[in-house]
């Protein structure tokens, strides 16, 4: 399967937890993303990297979430200090953005479903 | 504030028949549109893409309408399948600068056999 994945699928943790989360996009994807989605809802950005830099990040990215892209390639989302309303499906996107006036077209990731007890 | 929206929550229709999901945006500097489809439990998957310098675009069974003069999109499905069934958002982007995709609340799209 050569789309984007995200590991763990599902993460049950207790309040006040650390947790991370692993996406690997699609190979050769210059840009990945993170959103938030929750019950009912539109995905939410959340950040998003070009290669290994950081170009963006929301203000819904607090400072518990931090959020890697060493090698320009997989990405790690760590969430410290877990409230439960952090719940949510956290979802990844990889894009290839070549010439600046080329589309920008995002492809998802299954999600990690984080619920906080 | 600026933002996308649908004006049907939940659409029902039978095998067969076509169907039309609407979409307002208010961002009149928004260049390029998607629509996506997402079943339970899974993230959302691309559908089509429209830019702004297009009113229509067709795919497989479904084509997006860009109405730039009362900034609406809408997606029609021909010949609705119950695989079809499905929450569809349309999202917004500004291709230059930020690249962050703005969602609506989505449509829920129910085709019965």
């Amino acid at each position: 399967d050569t789309g984007v994945s995200q590991d763990p699928r599902h993460k049950i943790t207790k309040r006040g937890q650390n947790v991370t989360f692993r996406c690997d996009p699609i190979s050769e994807h210059n840009r990945l993303y993170w959103y938030r989605q929750t019950l009912g809802q539109g995905p939410e950005f959340l950040t998003y990297f070009q290669n290994e830099a950081q170009l963006e990040k929301s203000r819904l990215l607090s400072d518990r979430f931090s959020a890697e892209r060493p090698k320009g390639s997989f990405s790690t989302l760590e969430i410290q200090r877990t409230e439960q309303g952090d719940s949510a499906m956290y979802l990844c996107a990889s894009s290839l953005k070549g010439h600046p006036t080329s589309t920008d077209t995002q492809y998802f990731g299954p999600g990690t479903r984080l619920t906080v007890l | 504030g600026e933002s996308v929206g649908l004006h049907l929550p939940t659409l029902s229709v039978q095998e067969g028949d076509n169907s039309i999901i609407n979409c307002a945006y208010s961002n009149s500097a928004s260049d390029y549109f998607i629509w996506y489809k997402q079943e339970s439990g899974k993230g959302p998957q691309f559908i089509i893409d429209i830019r702004s310098n297009m009113d229509k675009r067709q795919g497989q069974r479904v084509t997006v309408l860009l109405n730039k003069t009362v900034k609406h999109l809408s997606l029609q499905i021909a010949a609705t399948q119950p695989g079809d069934s499905a929450v569809y958002f349309c999202a917004e982007n500004r291709n230059s600068g930020y690249s962050t995709l703005t969602f609506g609340k989505g449509t829920m799209l129910l085709v019965s056999p």
